[in-house]
């Protein structure tokens, strides 16, 4: 069983189109992430809910909106795609805020 | 401002050598240092992790020294081999609030056989 999995793996999209990633996650945690991987292997905190709440909210272009229709999913849609949003998009779970952190196998996204 | 910093950004080893990766952080708030590992293609994972009441602790091969008065916390691997080959991530955050996880930049390990 896969504890925290997100669709799609590889997306290639176009600039200027919208796009969604899914993420679900079956440890029960009451918090859920999104990070953003770049070619250097950076690992950035996007956003951050708790159950359901929105927590963290980085300084990211308000073209991504995470939306979180229970404690169990966290999906990511971003609007209007730029060559600058290439990278690998980590959904991630934790019981509390700060603690032991489980992530996805992250999902490729190419802009072209 | 980078909270957790993290060093060499690359390393090579031989088989059975130790390599040490060495992780510095500037929020004396911080209370929890995991290491992650991430192999290519697969999402970062929980490898050990120490809070600042031990200034050491070993799991297997890897060990994690702390030095709160330094500030330091560093991960050592015994007889390293090929497959602990992937790059390594320190992080570290507060037990308290709305913290969350803040990584260091990365070490890319290659143990050669």
């Amino acid at each position: 069983d896969t504890a925290v999995s997100q669709t799609p793996k590889y997306l290639v999209t176009q600039m200027g189109n919208d796009k969604s990633i899914k993420c679900e996650q079956n440890l029960g945690h009451d918090t859920m992430y999104w990070y953003k991987q770049d070619s250097k292997k950076f690992l950035k905190i996007m956003f951050s809910y708790n159950n359901k709440e929105l927590i963290i909210n980085e300084t990211v272009p308000n073209r991504f909106s995470p939306k979180s229709p229970d404690k169990a999913h966290l999906n990511l849609h971003i609007n209007s795609l730029e060559l600058g949003d290439s990278a690998v998009y980590f959904c991630a779970s934790s019981q509390e805020q700060g603690n032991t952190i489980y992530f996805g196998e992250g999902s490729w996204l190419t802009v072209v | 401002q980078q909270q957790v910093k993290q060093s060499p950004q690359s390393l090579i080893v031989q088989k059975g050598g130790i390599p040490i990766i060495n992780c510095a952080y500037e929020n004396t708030a911080f209370d929890y240092f995991p290491w992650y590992q991430q192999f290519p293609g697969k999402g970062p994972a929980l490898l050990i992790a120490i809070r600042p009441d031990v200034s050491e602790k070993k799991e297997g091969r890897f060990t994690i020294s702390f030095n709160k008065s330094a500030k330091q916390f560093s991960l050592h691997i015994m007889d390293s081999q090929p497959g602990d080959s992937a790059t390594y991530f320190c992080a570290a955050s507060m037990n308290s609030g709305y913290s969350t996880l803040t990584f260091g930049k990365g070490t890319m390990l290659l143990v050669s056989p």
